[in-house]
């Protein structure tokens, strides 16, 4: 089955930026999604479809992907950012597949 | 706005099975996806599977043989069932919503914690 590789944790202080990476085969040839957890929260999806935002999602949150690698960018990071971030891939065979998450730390 | 409400028992016994349904309000459950999604202690997302409103579904091959999902419009509702569970289903269980044109879940319940134990 295929694979996403994140880093388990991320660290940046606050007014920074934070990058937070996805790796799998090929994973530029999917469609890839996002999504934040804060502790003891369900899931909020932040981009989809590689690159769009939802309603009501700041645009300091944005993404890209290609090659073997997507990544997750938070500008101008603030408190509240800090959480639990989840790539999430789905291709044309149906495979649907999640990462294992980075825990994203605002020094 | 559209909401998502998981329901069902805290605690199954090994062996048996675990039925949890949810309940959509504020909209229709017709002309979408809908997933199933759960979450080990300490641990990442792991999809279970989703269902069109038709019934068409689609599972986690590493849970395929054990999981069926339904769907009752008249009740706006869809269930998952996972069946001989073992202290390793012991999870936070989500349901959520496929957004339309996409395979993202842009609507999730608060989720429900399962506890797999004699």
């Amino acid at each position: 089955s295929y694979v996403l590789t994140q880093p388990p944790s991320v660290s940046v202080a606050p007014g920074q930026t934070a990058t937070i990476t996805c790796g799998g085969n090929n994973i530029g040839t999917k469609t890839i999604h996002w999504y934040q957890q804060r502790p003891g929260q369900a899931p909020v999806l932040v981009v989809y479809d590689d690159s769009d935002r939802p309603s009501g999602i700041p645009e300091r949150f944005s993404a890209s992907n290609s090659g073997n690698r997507a990544t997750l960018t938070i500008s101008r990071v603030e408190a509240g950012d800090e959480a639990d971030y989840y790539c999430h891939v789905w291709d044309r065979s149906g495979d649907q597949v999640f990462g294992g998450g980075t825990k994203l730390t605002v020094l | 706005q559209v909401q998502l409400q998981e329901s069902g028992p805290g605690l199954v016994k090994p062996s048996e099975t675990l039925s949890l349904t949810c309940t959509v309000s504020g909209g229709p459950i017709s002309d979408y996806y809908w997933g199933w999604i759960r979450q080990s202690p300490g641990e990442g997302l792991e999809l279970i599977g989703y269902i069109y409103y038709t019934g068409t579904t689609n599972y986690n091959p590493s849970l395929k043989s054990r999981v069926i999902m339904l769907v009752d419009m008249s009740k706006n509702q869809f269930s998952v069932r996972l069946t001989y569970v073992t202290a390793a289903d012991t999870a936070e269980y989500y349901c959520a919503r496929r957004k339309a044109y996409s395979t993202a879940f842009d609507i999730w319940g608060q989720g429900t914690m399962v506890t797999v134990s004699s």
